[in-house]
C-alpha cells in the first residue's frame, strides 16, 4: 500500500498570501494524483487532477505541481472560502490512498 | 450533473451489519464505476471499494474480508455491505463517482451519511 503524508497538518495563512501544501507518497506514484477540498460538515471537492490539471470550475488561482513522490498544492491568493482542509490522493494502483489532510487556517 | 445520495441506518450495533444504498440521479449507472469512501469523525478518508454497472468489484484489502458491494442498475443505485462491525467503524460514509477518464479519481460525491456503531 502506498502511504501519502501531508504537510504541513495545521497551517495559518493571512487572507490574500499564498498557501503551498506538500504531498509525499511512499513510493512513485507518477503523476496519479488528485487534490480535494473539503469544508467542514461538506463532501470533498474534486480541485487537481493528473497533478496539475485543474478540475472544471477551480479557480486559477489553486495551482498542482510535481511527479514521482513530490507534490504540491499551491494557492497563489487565500481569499475566504479557501480555509479549509486539503486531502491529496493517489491513484497509481489499488488501493487508492489518502493523505492524512493538511488544515489551512486563518492566522 | 450526476447526484449522489446516501441513504440507511444511522446507528447499527456491533457485530451486527452497516448497510447503506447510494441513489445516482442526472445520469445513468450503467457507466463509470462507483464507490464507497469513509471518514472517522475528526479523521481523513479511507477508499472502501467500487464496482461497475456489470458487477465488476475492487476492494481495499484492509476491509475486503467484510465489505461487499452490489449494484442494482433497474434502480440506479449502488450499495455497501459492512458486516461485523466495530466503534472503529463509526464514520461518515461517502459514495462517489469515479472520473470518466481512464484514472481512478472521483468527480462527484454525495454529501456523506454518519453511521455510528454503538450498542
Amino acid at each position: 500500500e502506498i502511504v501519502m503524508t501531508q504537510s504541513p497538518a495545521t497551517l495559518s495563512v493571512s487572507p490574500g498570501e499564498r498557501a503551498t501544501l506538500s504531498c509525499r507518497a511512499s513510493q512513485s506514484v507518477s503523476s496519479n494524483l488528485a487534490w480535494y477540498q473539503q469544508e467542514p460538515g461538506q463532501a470533498p471537492r474534486l480541485l487537481i487532477y493528473g497533478a496539475s490539471t485543474r478540475a472544471t470550475g477551480i479557480p486559477a488561482r489553486f495551482s498542482g505541481s510535481g511527479s514521482g513522490t513530490e507534490f504540491t498544492l499551491t494557492i497563489s491568493s487565500l481569499q475566504s472560502e479557501d480555509f479549509a482542509v486539503y486531502y491529496c490522493q493517489h491513484y497509481n494502483n489499488w488501493p487508492l490512498t489518502f493523505g492524512g489532510g493538511t488544515k489551512v487556517e486563518i492566522k | 450533473q450526476v447526484q449522489l445520495q446516501e441513504s440507511g441506518p444511522g446507528l447499527v450495533k456491533p457485530s451486527e451489519t452497516l448497510s447503506l444504498t447510494c441513489t445516482v440521479s442526472g445520469g445513468s449507472i450503467s457507466s463509470y464505476y462507483w464507490n464507497w469512501i469513509r471518514q472517522p469523525p475528526g479523521k481523513g478518508l479511507e477508499w472502501i471499494g467500487n464496482i461497475y454497472y456489470s458487477g465488476s468489484t475492487n476492494y481495499n484489502p484492509s476491509l475486503k474480508s467484510r465489505v461487499t458491494i452490489s449494484v442494482d442498475t433497474s434502480r440506479n443505485q449502488f450499495s455497501l455491505n459492512l458486516n461485523s462491525v466495530t466503534a472503529a467503524d463509526t464514520a461518515v460514509y461517502y459514495c462517489a463517482k469515479k472520473s470518466g477518464d481512464a484514472y481512478w479519481y472521483f468527480d462527484f460525491w454525495g454529501r456523506g451519511t454518519l453511521v455510528t456503531v454503538s450498542s
